[in-house]
């Protein structure tokens, strides 16, 4: 099946400094990749949809000068969460499409970010 | 618009006994419906999707009809496992593009 992978898979940062979180797409290709933010014990919040060659669109609440998103290619993106604080810590989990299979979402593992 | 309203956990169980894990949808069009399952510290994997209406998905004994009458998925297996312990994820993926919308997660915890 298809899979994407997610690095780092866990980062510990200061308050202050950027993080950049890299979602790769295997074994296929991805025009839209999705980024979601999921606090503990609770479900996955979209955050914003990323697409290829094109500037990411981002949901209501999204500071989108904090979580920049660069989508550089049809097998990866990257979200890069500026001037990292405490209450950003949280687990980032990216997802790409298959078109082709024209099914289901395919889900990164996730990353945890702590920044102290 | 559309939504996923799951049923609120967290569920345990014994060992072999039956899951049931209620999931209604709210949609416009016609959606396609998922289940997917976060094990502790990992990522969400797909556990089963239908995609039409009476469709059933299944995998690793787990099953779920996709009924459109009642707008609902619930996802069920007959004996569980202490393996299955997990965190259930209902979703849905509108006909019109590729954004999913997720239930709000079911912890789920088998006991030996």
């Amino acid at each position: 099946g298809a899979v994407v992978s997610q690095h780092p898979s866990r980062v510990i940062c200061k308050s202050g400094t950027s993080v950049k979180i890299e979602c790769r797409s295997l074994d296929f290709q991805a025009t839209t990749m999705f980024w979601y933010r999921q606090f503990p014990k609770q479900s996955l919040m979209l955050m914003a949809t990323s697409n290829e060659g094109s500037k990411a669109t981002y949901e209501q609440g999204v500071e989108k000068d904090k979580f920049l998103i660069n989508h550089a290619s049809l097998t990866l993106s990257t979200l890069t969460v500026t001037s990292a604080h405490p209450e950003d810590s949280s687990f980032y989990i990216c997802s790409a499409t298959d078109l082709i299979a024209a099914g289901g979402m395919y889900f990164g593992p996730g990353t945890r970010l702590t920044v102290l | 618009g559309n939504s996923v309203t799951q049923m609120e956990g967290p569920v345990t169980l014994s060992e072999e006994a039956f899951l049931t894990i209620n999931c209604t949808y709210t949609a416009t069009g016609y959606p396609s419906l998922f289940w997917y399952v976060q094990y502790p510290g990992e990522g969400l994997q797909l556990l089963l999707k239908a995609t039409k209406a009476d469709d059933k998905g299944s995998n690793k004994g787990f099953e779920a009809t996709y009924r459109k009458e009642t707008t609902s998925f619930h996802l069920e297996k007959g004996s569980v496992q202490v393996s299955d312990s997990a965190v259930y994820f209902c979703a849905l993926r509108s006909n019109t593009g590729n954004q999913f919308y997720f239930g709000t997660g079911t912890s789920l915890t088998v006991i030996p």
